[in-house]
């Protein structure tokens, strides 16, 4: 059963435009949120976090945003540039220390 | 400064034969990550070192897969009898602190293929 579900495999946007990529989870034991991008070849890069005290986090062009009660999150990139194109993974991690749980992760295409 | 490098990039083997694949973090990071991220999914934890020993192994399916990292630094994890199941891209991650929540820095993965 996964715990972090991204139920969008591929996102298409253009240039300049914003792109909402969106996470899902089940455990409510989670507590701390991540985002974590990834070009072919590459390992995955951190991007951004929250924690569950908050209801949004901004880093830039990054921002992202937590709705506890629906056990969802999002991520929200504005302006668009095409060197986001990327696959864009959301992971999870409990109190107590526990290991990140990822998403299955969504392929952003920014179309210049 | 370099970041985790991972060899082999590529290894491919046949069932029943062993396998290491090793992992070298950022200079000073004191935790370290596996991880198997198969086709289609995303990253799976496998196990997590502080310093030499290993403080979580929740994540390793079977007693066919084991990691070391002797000197708190290096790391292989070792894989015997492989099936075809194994196939996957292994990463390895290194952190400053001791928290699955402090930014992991992730190699670019060694993918295995097991005929």
């Amino acid at each position: 059963d996964q715990q972090v579900k991204q139920n969008s495999p591929s996102l298409s946007v253009q240039e300049g435009r914003i792109s909402i990529l969106n996470c899902d989870y089940t455990n409510s034991m989670f507590d701390y949120f991540l985002w974590y991008k990834k070009y072919p070849a590459e390992g995955p890069t951190f991007l951004i976090s929250i924690s569950s005290i908050k209801d949004k986090n901004e880093d830039g062009r990054f921002t992202v945003f937590l709705n506890k009660s629906a056990k969802h999150l999002s991520l929200h990139i504005v302006p668009s540039q095409p060197g986001d194109s990327a696959v864009y993974f959301c992971a999870a991690s409990g109190a107590g220390n526990t290991p990140l749980v990822f998403g299955k992760g969504t392929r952003l295409s920014v179309i210049a | 400064g370099a970041g985790v490098s991972q060899t082999p990039s590529n290894k491919v083997t046949e069932k029943g034969k062993y396998v290491e694949l090793r992992c070298d973090p950022i200079s000073g990071h004191t935790a370290l990550y596996w991880y198997r991220q198969s086709l289609g999914q995303g990253p799976e934890f496998l196990i997590y070192f502080q310093g030499t020993g290993a403080a979580d192994d929740s994540g390793l399916p079977n007693d066919r897969f084991f990691a070391v990292r002797p000197e708190g630094s290096v790391s292989t994890l070792k894989i015997q009898r492989t099936e075809r199941g194994d196939s996957a891209v292994y990463l390895c991650a290194s952190s400053h602190g001791g928290a699955h929540t402090d930014t992991q820095y992730f190699g670019p993965g060694t993918r295995l293929t097991v005929l």
